[in-house]
C-alpha cells in the first residue's frame, strides 16, 4: 500500500518558536508538495519539490521554508511561528500527473 | 494558472446519481483535469482525470465539454461514504495541483 506519512496529527508550539512539520513517502516520487487547508480557503500551495535540494513556492511561501536533503523526505519549516499560522498541513507527494498521494495531515496550533 | 469554479455545496439522496460540475474558462491545452475528494478527517484522495475524453472507472465518470470549458463528475449511485468535499483541480506542466474551495456533497438516507 502506497503511503504518504506524516510525523504528527496534532502539534501544539508557541509563538516564536521554530517549528519543523516532517513528511515522508515510500513510493519513490519525485515531486512533492507542502499545503495549508483553512476553512473557506481550501487547499493553498506553500511550496513544492520536484527532486532532491530543489523547491518552487507555491502561492503562500511567505512564513515557511522548506528542505529536501533525500528523495523520500519533504520537510516544512516555520522559522518563527506565528498565531496565523495555525492550520492544518497536508504533504503530498506524486510521481506527475495524474495522481498525488496525500497523508493524514498535521493539525497545527500555534498559541 | 487556470482556476475552476465550483458550487460550494451539493445535496444527494442515498442511491440516486449525482453531478458535480466544475468551470474551467481559462483552461490551457496542456492542462489535465482532475477530481479529488476529502472524507473527514482525511487527506485528498484521487478520484479520476481526463484531457479532452469522457473517462470512467470504478469510482465515477468524468465528463468534459467539448470547449473543455467545464467538466462534470458523476457518481453513478451516491452513498453514504460518498459524503465529502470534491475538487476540480487543473494540472499545469509542472506537476503542480492547485486546489480551490470544492463541493461539499451530502448524501441523504
Amino acid at each position: 500500500d502506497v503511503k504518504v506519512t506524516q510525523s504528527s496529527r496534532y502539534l501544539v508550539k508557541r509563538t516564536g518558536e521554530k517549528v519543523f512539520l516532517e513528511c515522508v513517502q515510500d513510493m519513490d516520487h519525485e515531486n512533492m508538495f507542502w499545503y495549508r487547508q483553512d476553512p473557506g480557503l481550501g487547499l493553498r500551495l506553500i511550496y513544492f519539490s520536484y527532486d532532491v535540494k530543489m523547491k518552487e513556492k507555491g502561492d503562500i511561501p511567505e512564513g515557511y521554508s522548506v528542505s529536501r536533503e533525500k528523495k523520500e523526505r519533504f520537510s516544512l519549516i516555520l522559522e518563527s511561528a506565528s498565531t496565523n499560522q495555525t492550520s492544518m498541513y497536508l504533504c503530498a507527494s506524486s510521481r506527475g500527473p495524474p495522481e498525488a498521494f496525500f497523508g493524514q495531515g498535521t493539525r497545527l496550533t500555534v498559541v | 494558472d487556470a482556476k475552476t469554479t465550483q458550487p460550494n455545496s451539493m445535496e444527494s439522496n442515498e442511491e440516486e446519481p449525482v453531478h458535480l460540475p466544475c468551470n474551467h474558462s481559462t483552461i490551457s491545452g496542456t492542462d489535465y483535469i482532475h477530481w479529488y475528494r476529502q472524507l473527514p478527517s482525511q487527506g485528498p484522495e484521487y478520484v479520476i482525470h481526463g484531457l479532452t475524453s469522457n473517462v470512467n472507472n470504478r469510482m465515477a465518470s468524468l465528463a468534459i465539454a467539448e470547449d473543455r470549458k467545464s467538466s462534470t463528475l458523476i457518481l453513478h449511485r451516491a452513498t453514504l461514504r460518498d459524503a465529502a468535499v470534491y475538487y476540480c483541480i487543473l494540472s499545469n506542466t509542472g506537476n503542480q495541483f492547485y486546489f480551490g474551495t470544492g463541493t461539499s456533497l451530502t448524501v441523504i438516507p
